[in-house]
């Protein structure tokens, strides 16, 4: 399915420590998106990496998406507590019927402990 | 959340009630959708507009009625609900419809139905 999946689906770590999530998926996207959602709240965008692109950087975030394996990557550098929230993937890609849509994995819940 | 604003934040509803979801934004973008999120699901995409049309119903039941009176304004209505139907109703934008460009989502409205 276009869905992506998260890996792990929990992780906890101390400050200073980088972060490592994973997504997999399994059709041909057009692009995919990282985002990050604090405890009950909306979700906000991080980084959209397209197909035909490798690596992208923001900040302390890297991604890297591989399109052969069908996988992506989030990196977050020298964590801090604020960092503490709940990360999805998002694959973008066409449907069945032809019309283009954003799916988001269950996400990856991340814990950085102070 | 900036550019996309949601009211009420909460809402604690009977299943007999009548209630609406305001969804506003204000970055110019044509296309705005409504997402519903439980827990442990996957968001799940209910309703697309594209300058004022709707191009998506994600065969969501009827007492969840949406309207978009134009392509700044969403509303959500909602009539004799289930208690299933409690979650975290999001609103999004974006400056077209699907999954080119990245979505911006409003802090959510936590909907208890009892």
């Amino acid at each position: 399915s276009q869905q992506g999946e998260e890996d792990p689906q929990a992780l906890s770590i101390q400050e200073g420590e980088n972060a490592t999530m994973n997504c997999s998926y399994k059709t041909s996207i057009n692009n995919l998106q990282w985002y990050r959602q604090n405890s009950g709240r909306g979700l906000v965008h991080l980084i959209l990496i397209r197909s035909n692109e490798r690596e992208k950087h923001s900040g302390r975030l890297r991604v890297t998406l591989d399109t052969s394996k069908k996988s992506s990557s989030l990196l977050i550098t020298a964590s801090r507590a604020a960092d503490t929230a709940s990360y999805f993937c998002a694959t973008a890609g066409r449907t069945q019927g032809g019309s283009e849509k954003l799916v988001f994995g269950k996400g990856t819940k991340l814990t950085v402990n102070p | 959340e900036t550019g996309v604003t949601q009211t009420p934040r909460h809402l604690v509803m009977g299943m007999t009630n009548k209630k609406s979801l305001k969804c506003e934004q204000h970055l110019g973008h044509n296309a705005m959708y409504w997402y519903k999120q439980s827990a442990k699901k996957p968001l799940e995409l209910m309703f697309v507009y594209n300058f004022k049309e709707q191009t998506e119903n994600n065969s969501v039941p009827s007492r969840f009625s949406p309207e978009c009176p134009n392509s700044s304004h969403l509303f959500l209505h909602l009539h004799t609900l289930q208690p299933e139907d409690s979650a975290l109703y999001l609103c999004a934008s974006s400056p077209t419809p699907g999954g080119y460009y990245e979505q911006y989502f409003g802090p959510g409205t936590r909907l208890t139905v009892t």
